[in-house]
């Protein structure tokens, strides 16, 4: 079958470093995404990776090892408006999406 | 630009009634999605279209149909509601039209409780 993991929430605090981590199982592979959700919205696109490597916007930096299954997600600078659940996302051999349960990350000041 | 609106926004039904979740882009994107998000798992492909005209089933179309007649709309239909239907709703859209990866955007979600 196939499978994402991901963290089910995780703490950090105003101004700090955080890495959310999400690994998968996948038939095939043809990137993967993050996604932003606040609560009560839709997701939003934050990043997508396909080659291994780490890809850097702003604040937000998306890590990817296709030989691992394995990405992370870091967020610098941490603000309170980036409490929100973070989206992990596989493109599979069909070009389907297959999404993780996402990680609910709190901010405290 | 509105992007993909959704509609209605919430929704009480009792079960055995049918109802229509409606989407409607203006992107003129390929591809447009439904999706179901449960607490505790992820989003969940219900049925998706390539392009107009065409339509398949995701991972969960039991109780679902949907029709794609133009580039812009894509309804949700449930026949005969269930209380495990109770869900919020997203709709999403791509540029691409299957056989390769796009970015999807998403609606604003129809949150539905089924009685």
């Amino acid at each position: 079958g196939q499978n994402i993991d991901q963290p089910t929430e995780m703490t950090a605090t105003e101004g700090a470093i955080v890495q959310i981590n999400c690994t998968y199982q996948t038939s095939g592979f043809n990137g993967l995404f993050w996604y932003q959700q606040h609560a009560g919205e839709a997701p939003t696109f934050l990043s997508y990776n396909v080659l291994d490597g780490l890809e850097e916007k702003g604040r937000f930096s998306s890590f990817l090892s296709r030989s691992k299954g394995y990405s992370y997600l870091l967020l610098k600078e941490l603000q309170m408006k980036d409490s929100a659940s973070y989206l992990c996302a596989v493109t599979d051999s069909n070009y389907q999406l297959i999404w993780g349960a996402g990680t609910k990350l709190i901010i405290k000041p | 630009t509105a992007g993909i609106t959704q509609a209605p926004t919430s929704q009480i039904l009792a079960a055995g009634r049918s109802m229509t979740l409606r989407c409607t882009q203006d992107m003129r994107h390929n591809a447009m999605y439904w999706y179901r998000q449960d607490l505790g798992l992820g989003l969940r492909l219900i049925h998706y279209s390539n392009t107009a005209g065409t339509t398949g089933k995701g991972e969960v179309p039991d109780g679902y149909s949907v029709s794609r007649a133009n580039t812009d709309d894509f309804p949700l239909t449930l026949a005969s509601a269930v209380p495990s239907q109770t869900s919020v709703y997203f709709c999403a859209s791509s540029d691409s039209s299957g056989g390769s990866t796009d970015t999807q955007y998403f609606g604003p979600g129809t949150r539905l409780t089924v009685l």
